[in-house]
């Protein structure tokens, strides 16, 4: 069974400063995709990357594929309340149609 | 586009009831699937179809769950009887063949069980 952890599971900082939450499993995936969500909401699509190595950046967002693309990371810099949300990190992989989703990591933005 | 759209967004039932969750997937695409979230175990793959044939419906938890997929643009998942244990947040999403991990989902709904 695949498993995707997520760290850290909860994250509170002031509005402004930088941040960075990891996604590491000791499988690899053909594909990794970060997701937002927000509450009342269901998870919304931020990124998909699948070369390893592969940086990739939305705004204020860095995300990272780990050369081995067994782990990612999601970088903000200069955070802001409106960035407050539940981020899960998803996993694919070759000849299996399903995601395998990370365990979360609740992100506060304090203004 | 619309979204997928989810009904109900918010379900109050007695628990031996029988539940009805209602979605429709964005025209196109070909990937229905339905998730379950709680706090304590997160998102959970239930059940997911592929032009309108389920898959794999390894994750549904027992008998007391089904879903259908009667055409492309409707899916059903039904609860009978439901238990206070059933109380969640039930997505769907969907996606099409050409970026299957590239899932869109619903607004969910919230399922409380009495």
């Amino acid at each position: 069974t695949q498993l995707l952890e997520q760290s850290p599971q909860f994250l509170s900082i002031q509005e402004g400063e930088n941040l960075t939450v990891y996604c590491n499993s000791s499988s690899v995936f053909s594909s990794l995709q970060w997701y937002r969500q927000e509450p009342g909401e269901g998870p919304v699509l931020l990124v998909t990357v699948v070369t390893g190595g592969e940086v990739k950046k939305l705004k204020r967002l860095t995300f990272q594929f780990g050369d081995a693309r067994k782990d990612s990371s999601l970088h903000i810099t200069a955070a802001q309340p409106g960035d407050t949300g539940l981020y899960l990190c998803a996993g694919g992989d070759f000849g299996n149609e399903k995601l395998t989703f990370g365990t979360g990591t609740r992100l506060t933005i304090i203004p | 586009d619309a979204g997928v759209i989810q009904s109900p967004r918010h379900e109050v039932t007695e628990m031996g009831q029988e539940v009805t969750l209602r979605c429709k997937p964005i025209s196109g695409h070909d990937y229905l699937f339905w998730y379950r979230q709680t706090m304590m175990r997160g998102l959970e793959l239930l059940i997911y179809f592929n032009n309108n044939v389920p898959i794999d419906d390894s994750g549904m938890p027992e008998d007391r769950f089904s879903a259908k997929m009667p055409n492309a643009s409707f899916s059903t998942l039904k609860i009978q009887p439901s238990e206070p244990r059933d109380s969640a947040v039930y997505f769907c999403a969907s996606s099409y063949s050409g970026q299957i991990y590239e899932q869109y989902f619903g607004p969910g709904t919230r399922l409380t069980v009495t």
